[in-house]
């Protein structure tokens, strides 16, 4: 299984909401990532996970708040989001051995619109 | 963070080689050379890496410069399924021990049949 799934696949909120995104991989990786995409911009990393624990924050609001519950698991916890965080979220994952090159594998993202 | 820069875009005729360059002249010597394709409504797709020798693969292949400063990504045969904007990415080690994969601008590759 050399997939990873996101959901949901579309999501619309509220700026009062909270929601969440899941990712999900049982590829054995032990590195996982999420990244932000405006529309025809390139992904921008937010966060990535080592083992389970944050070892990277790319200065993201509070507002976004990551877990990594287990080794094959990644939420995004969002709560009053603001209009301008509307984007594509995509999540990835990738083994964590050094020397390699170590490909990331994405899934197909979740499209979030912040009403 | 070492940083790409990539042409905007690109047009090839189908059947015809397309040669994508990218620019990494910060790149340190453990980085890692990474490309992507992102097909429209999809999230990317790895395509190749390498580190210093040139790589060959079923998709493609990488040719990287003596010096490290600039790569180029080669499809062989062009088909209307490769259009698509096309991501070189520097694999970073930074201090957290921790890869961090760093998306260029990325070229939007136009395949005219």
């Amino acid at each position: 299984d050399t997939e990873v799934t996101q959901t949901p696949k579309h999501l619309v909120m509220g700026m009062t909401n909270k929601k969440s995104l899941k990712c999900e991989q049982h590829m054995g990786h032990r590195a996982m990532y999420w990244y932000k995409q405006k529309a025809k911009k390139p992904p921008e990393l937010m966060f990535v996970y080592s083992y389970e624990k944050l070892s990277i924050n790319e200065s993201v609001p509070s507002r976004f708040s990551p877990e990594c519950p287990n080794s094959s698991l990644l939420n995004l916890h969002l709560h009053a989001l603001q209009p301008e965080d509307s984007a594509l979220y995509l999540c990835a994952s990738s083994h964590l051995t050094s020397g390699r090159g170590n490909e990331q594998f994405f899934g197909p993202g979740t499209r979030l619109t912040v009403l | 963070d070492a940083k790409t820069t990539q042409p905007n875009s690109m047009e090839s005729n189908e059947e015809e080689p397309v040669h994508l360059p990218c620019n990494h002249s910060t790149i340190s010597g453990t980085d890692y050379i990474h490309w992507y394709r992102q097909l429209p409504s999809q999230g990317p797709e790895y395509v190749i890496h390498g580190l210093t020798s040139n790589v060959n693969n079923r998709m493609a292949s990488l040719a990287i410069a003596e010096d490290r400063k600039s790569s180029t990504l080669i499809l062989h045969r062009a088909t209307l399924r490769d259009a698509a904007v096309y991501y070189c990415i520097l694999r970073d080690l930074p201090t957290s021990g921790t890869y961090k994969y760093i998306f260029g601008t990325g070229t939007r590759l136009k395949v005219l049949a």
